[in-house]
């Protein structure tokens, strides 16, 4: 089992709807979670931390299930710009050491389309 | 400020050749890391380093050599070239693993 999935999708969805992804991970001892977005033949930059209580950026709301494993980024009103692929990376510490390690699933593509 | 940079941007291997992909930081980051992108497969840790001098293995770090002799820099070395490492990698730094990771524009390696 993958220490991190997602749905590749790809999700196909039109300007101003609501859209929402799902991650799972399997380190119940993972510390902290991220998504990063990632816009074709570029590098991924932070979209949003993703804290226990839940955190809303603007249109992006981000939620963290430890019981359940997974986190969830749902977007709101979307726009074209938001065509992008969403990276979910959870944090995890190796046995036996001190240095975290970043595992990133292997991504959702979105494309928002008129 | 320059942020992440990465060179080169493109290379062309032939099998056995050996390479050094470079990294170079502005933001005095001490966390640096390398990652390759495979379709399907997603980024995927190669080697990191939490500060010069100290370095460690990730997910897939046969086939690849690093070192940290000072803050700046993270190379990455492929010993000996194989089709199999044809990939897009990403070098990325932060404060620390827990904070924001800023990524370089990556370098897309083709291995024939």
């Amino acid at each position: 089992r993958k220490e991190v999935e997602q749905d590749p999708g790809p999700f196909n969805v039109p300007e101003g709807a609501t859209v929402a992804f799902n991650c799972t991970y399997s380190n119940s001892a993972s510390q902290s979670f991220f998504w990063y977005r990632q816009d074709c033949r570029k590098e991924p930059k932070l979209l949003m931390s993703v804290y226990s209580s839940g955190n809303e950026d603007g249109r992006f709301t981000a939620q963290l299930n430890r019981a359940s494993q997974y986190i969830s980024l749902l977007i709101r009103d979307s726009k074209l710009s938001d065509s992008a692929t969403y990276l979910c990376v959870v944090l995890s510490f190796a046995g036996g050491t001190s240095y975290g390690k970043l595992t990133f699933g292997q991504g959702t593509i979105l494309t928002v389309h008129p | 400020n320059a942020g992440v940079t990465q060179t080169p941007k493109f290379q062309v291997l032939k099998t056995g050749q050996s390479m050094t992909l470079q990294c170079a930081q502005d933001m005095n980051h001490e966390y640096m890391s390398w990652y390759r992108q495979d379709p399907g497969m997603g980024l995927r840790l190669i080697h990191y380093s939490v500060g010069a001098g100290i370095t460690d293995q990730g997910e897939v770090p046969n086939g690849y050599n690093v070192s940290r002799s000072t803050t700046e820099d993270f190379p990455l070395r492929l010993l000996s070239a194989a089709p199999s490492q044809t990939s897009v990698y990403f070098c990325a730094t932060g404060t620390g693993p827990y904070n924001e990771q800023f990524f370089g524009p990556g370098t897309r390696l083709t291995v024939l």
